[in-house]
């Protein structure tokens, strides 16, 4: 039984073009986030939802939007996707992290 | 705000080496203490952690000590093997009521460990 689940685990695409990364937890925490890897290792939050309601955007650019049909989903779409969205993005739920999403822009 | 500090890698070990990972952290109230170990192409693994000054956490042969006075959570080893090659991640959030819940995580650098057999 997977905890934490994303889909695409890797995403390759044009600068431009808008994507979608789903998230879904079967933990049955309130809280969910998204987290960026760069390409140095770093991570930062990004935004976190507690059952539903978004709770953290750590100024991250309005193309991204999460949205949270349900407590047990976030999802993340990027609009008018840039270079430097380029990192791989992790689905986490509480403590327990997903496998993460690479995405790479062209 | 809150920040972590790990010490700078990559750290390089020969199989059964100690391995010591330095992590200093600055925050408000008292935090939780984590250690996440990512395996090469792999997501990110609770690895241990601690809630409250004093807490040893431990896993796997690693541990970690949550030293209030230092603000310090090392993370320690007695003897590596070359399985233990990933990045280790420090991180702290704030504990919610009754210590069991927790916020968002702020994370250090991550240092890459590297053990040669």
């Amino acid at each position: 039984d997977t905890a934490v689940s994303q889909t695409p685990k890797y995403l390759v695409t044009q600068m431009g073009n808008d994507k979608s990364i789903k998230c879904e937890q079967n933990l049955g925490h309130d809280t969910m986030y998204w987290y960026k890897q760069d390409s140095k290792k770093f991570l930062k939050i990004m935004f976190s939802y507690n059952n539903k309601e978004l709770i953290i955007n750590e100024t991250v650019p309005n193309r991204f939007s999460p949205k949270s049909p349900d407590k047990a989903h976030l999802n993340l779409h990027i609009n008018s996707l840039e270079l430097g969205d380029s990192a791989v993005y992790f689905c986490a739920s509480s403590l327990n992290f997903g496998p993460g999403t690479r995405l790479t822009v062209l | 705000g809150n920040s972590v500090t790990q010490m700078e890698g990559p750290v390089t070990l020969s199989e059964e080496a100690f391995l010591t990972i330095n992590c200093t952290y600055t925050a408000t109230g008292y935090p939780s203490l984590f250690w996440y170990v990512q395996y090469p192409g792999e997501g990110l693994q609770l690895l241990l952690k601690a809630t409250k000054a004093d807490d040893k956490g431990s896993n796997k042969g690693f541990e970690a000590t949550y030293r209030k006075e230092t603000t310090s959570f090392h993370l320690e080893k007695g003897s590596v093997q070359v399985s233990d090659s990933a990045v280790y991640f420090c991180a702290l959030s704030p504990t919610g009521a009754g210590g069991t819940s927790y916020g968002k995580l702020t994370f250090g650098q991550g240092t890459i460990l590297t053990v040669h057999p």
